[in-house]
């Protein structure tokens, strides 16, 4: 089973500026077959990213992925009030399809 | 409008079994990937496994294998997620949700999410 390590744990920063979340796999992630989700309290979580730089519909192009193999990056590139929230990584090329623990982006 | 709409909260006995559901709507419900997401209070997300309606190939996780069964309805568009002996620890939030393509290789990520089951068992 792939082992996604998150950090940091939780990343305090002010609207408008930039946010660098670290995805670390334990081995390398197929294809790179890596996605990025955001959840917020009390709702499902949404897709952002995936095959590790690839926007889903909708999504904002301040949202971006990044990286290959063992190490990925989500990088938002000017916070904005909604997007203070938890963050996952998910690799969906081994199974299990597992998620890394999550990075909590608050306000600072 | 694609969409995936989840049975209510249940609140259960450890011993007891349940049956949750999710129903999707608004696409061909036969050809897309289905999953279960639990969510512990307070926790992150755990891959629990998925279900191909076309054939109904399911795949588990190992920590979730055997634990629970994963099942289809394709008559009625219908997921399942069903526990025969419920324990405290299955306290959480169960999400179903799509793969974002209608492919029958099982590596892809969730692109549509029903709305979560809020099941609590407590004696």
């Amino acid at each position: 089973e792939i082992v996604l390590t998150q950090s940091p744990g939780t990343l305090s920063l002010s609207p408008g500026e930039r946010a660098a979340l670290s995805c670390r796999a334990s081995q390398s992630v197929i294809s790179n077959f890596l996605a990025w989700y955001q959840q917020k309290p009390g709702q499902a979580p949404r897709l952002l990213i995936y095959d590790a730089s690839s926007r889903a519909t909708g999504i904002p192009d301040r949202f971006s992925g990044s990286g290959s193999g063992t190490d990925f990056t989500l990088t938002i590139s000017r916070l904005e009030p909604e997007d203070f929230a938890v963050y996952y990584c998910q690799q969906y090329g081994n199974s299990p399809k597992t998620f890394g623990q999550g990075t909590k982006v608050e306000i600072k | 409008e694609v969409q995936l709409v989840q049975s209510g909260a249940e609140v259960k006995k450890p011993g007891e079994s349940l049956k949750i559901s999710c129903k999707g709507s608004g696409y061909i419900f036969l050809n897309y990937w289905i999953g279960w997401v639990r969510q512990m209070p307070g926790k992150g997300l755990e891959w629990m496994g998925i279900i191909y309606p076309a054939d109904s190939d399911t795949r588990y996780s190992p920590s979730f294998q055997g634990q629970v069964t994963i099942s289809a309805d394709k008559s009625i568009n219908t997921a399942y997620l069903h526990w025969s002996s419920l324990k405290a620890s299955d306290t959480a939030v169960y999400y179903c949700a799509r793969y974002r393509r209608g492919i029958a290789a099982s590596t892809d990520p969730f692109a549509v999410w029903g709305q979560g089951t809020r099941v609590t068992v407590s004696s």
